[in-house]
C-alpha cells in the first residue's frame, strides 16, 4: 500500500522569504502522480501543483515549485516570496497512474504560518 | 469553481442517531468520493463511486454506507452515529479515475456527534 509522510507538522516563515515543505512517499509503482494541496482557514481544498512521475522536469506554478526526487521518493514544495495569504495547511498527496480508483492518498499535513 | 455543494455544512447529532450527508455536483463527473479529515490524519477515503449505483469501499469505511442513484448526487450515511465519527467530511469529484485527473473538493461538512 502506498503511504505519504509529511515530517513537519508546523512551520513558519517571514513574509517575502522562501520556505520548503517536505514530503516522502512509499510505493512500488513506477508511474504515479503527486500533488500538493493547500487548505486555508476557509477549509477549501485547493490544488497548488501537480507532478507526473514519468516527467523528470520539476513542476512550477508561479511562486510554487517542487523538487521531485524519484529515486529517493521525495517530493518537496518550495514557496518563494511567501505572502500572508499562503498561511494554510499544506497536504502532499499521491495517486496511482492509470488506476480505476482515482483516489488520493494524503499525508497528515504541514501547517504553514507566514508572519509579517 | 467546480459545482460541488455539500449539505448540511454543519451538524450536531446525538450518539446512535442516523445521519445522512449529501454531495451534489453540476459537473457531470463520473467519479465521486467521500473523505474524512481528522487532526493528525490528513484526509482519508471512506467510500467512492465510479458511476450510478457503482460504489466501493475506501480505507475507513466501517460504520458508513453510501448510495448514488443519480450522477449528480452521492449520499453518505452513518447508520448509528458514534463519537469517533465526529469529523470534517469532504466530498470530491473527478472526471475519470485515471491518475492525474484533477479532483475538485466541496467545502466540507463539520459533523459533531455528542
Amino acid at each position: 500500500a502506498q503511504t505519504v509522510t509529511q515530517s513537519q507538522p508546523e512551520m513558519s516563515v517571514q513574509e517575502a522569504e522562501t520556505v520548503t515543505l517536505s514530503c516522502t512517499y512509499d510505493t512500488s509503482e513506477s508511474n504515479y502522480y503527486l500533488f500538493w494541496y493547500k487548505q486555508p482557514p476557509s477549509r477549501q481544498m485547493i490544488l497548488v501543483i501537480r507532478q507526473e512521475a514519468y516527467k523528470q522536469q520539476n513542476a512550477t506554478e508561479n511562486r510554487f515549485s517542487v523538487n521531485f526526487q524519484k529515486a529517493a521518493k521525495s517530493f518537496s514544495l518550495k514557496i518563494s516570496d511567501s505572502q500572508l495569504g499562503d498561511t494554510a495547511m499544506y497536504f502532499c498527496a499521491f495517486m496511482n497512474y492509470g488506476g480505476s480508483q482515482g483516489n488520493l492518498i494524503f499525508g497528515k499535513g504541514t501547517k504553514l504560518s507566514v508572519k509579517p | 469553481d467546480a459545482g460541488i455543494t455539500q449539505s448540511p455544512r454543519h451538524k450536531v447529532t446525538e450518539t446512535g442517531t442516523p445521519v445522512t450527508l449529501r454531495c451534489h455536483q453540476t459537473e457531470n463527473h463520473r467519479y465521486m468520493y467521500w473523505y474524512r479529515q481528522d487532526p493528525g490524519h490528513g484526509l482519508r477515503l471512506i467510500h467512492y463511486s465510479y458511476g450510478v449505483k457503482d460504489t466501493d469501499k475506501g480505507e475507513v469505511s466501517d460504520g458508513y454506507s453510501v448510495s448514488r442513484s443519480k450522477t449528480e448526487d452521492f449520499l453518505l450515511t452513518l447508520e448509528s452515529a458514534t463519537s469517533s465519527q465526529t469529523s470534517v467530511y469532504f466530498c470530491a469529484i473527478s472526471e475519470s479515475g485515471q491518475g492525474g485527473t484533477e479532483a475538485f473538493f466541496g467545502q466540507g461538512t463539520r459533523l459533531t456527534v455528542v
